[in-house]
């Protein structure tokens, strides 16, 4: 599996349920992102977690990280239709000397109104 | 209204002809990122720029060129040497090369091949 993938690659639930995205990586890293990209638009920060965090919390989402599993999930509690949308994971490690940010596949999240 | 914008939101591109998208912010970011997503797919690093007359090749930079002589510009070029160029392109810009620090993304461009 590549580095950030997310699972499952596509999720539908019903408003007001709660909606949990799960990114397993293979190398180490220094942090780890979650963004939310609309159809068609760009991507747009969520929340960053670093690898000495174990969970972060921002409004309805909640981000846990387990470097030992090389796992991260985020969960939208409370979901919205409007939290229709793709999300991706995407780590930050050191590779061949410099930085680098790798993206998953991402996972496709419709809410049923 | 500060931000990153790119410019066009469509492009079409002939067989054989090298087309430039334009990404421009206003953030005062040092770096800069071109990436290409692909239907269903993550976002694959094509060219990076950390400073001003410097850049660096991403994982996909064949076919592809870019320039950075202003701070606020970082403008990719598909060339005709990218044979697959269909696919739509993000820019994104960071304040600088820290890993604590997030990227910013534009509205991104769709590039098609007539």
């Amino acid at each position: 599996s590549q580095q950030g993938e997310e699972d499952p690659q596509a999720l539908s639930i019903q408003e007001g349920e709660n909606a949990t995205m799960n990114c397993s990586y293979k190398t180490s890293i220094n942090n780890l992102q979650w963004y939310r990209q609309n159809s068609g638009r760009g991507l747009v920060h969520l929340i960053l977690i670093r690898s000495n965090e174990r969970e972060k919390h921002s409004g309805r989402l909640r981000v846990t990280l387990d470097t030992s599993k090389k796992s991260s999930s985020l969960l939208i509690t409370a979901s919205r239709a409007a939290d229709t949308a793709s999300y991706f994971c995407a780590t930050d490690s050191y590779s061949g000397g410099y930085q680098k940010v790798t993206f998953g596949i991402g996972t496709k999240l419709q809410v049923i109104p | 209204d500060g931000g990153i914008t790119q410019s066009p939101k469509y492009l079409f591109r002939k067989e054989g002809q090298n087309v430039t998208l334009s990404c421009e912010q206003n953030l005062n970011h040092d770096a800069m990122y071109w990436y290409r997503q692909d239907p269903g797919q993550g976002l694959r690093l094509i060219y990076y720029s950390q400073i001003v007359n410097d850049f660096q090749k991403g994982d996909i930079a064949e076919g592809y060129s870019v320039s950075r002589e202003k701070k606020e510009s970082f403008p990719l070029t598909v060339t005709s040497a990218q044979k697959n160029p269909t696919a739509f392109y993000l820019c994104a810009s960071k304040v600088g090369t820290s890993s604590q620090e997030t990227q910013y993304f534009g509205p991104g461009t769709r590039l098609l091949v007539l």
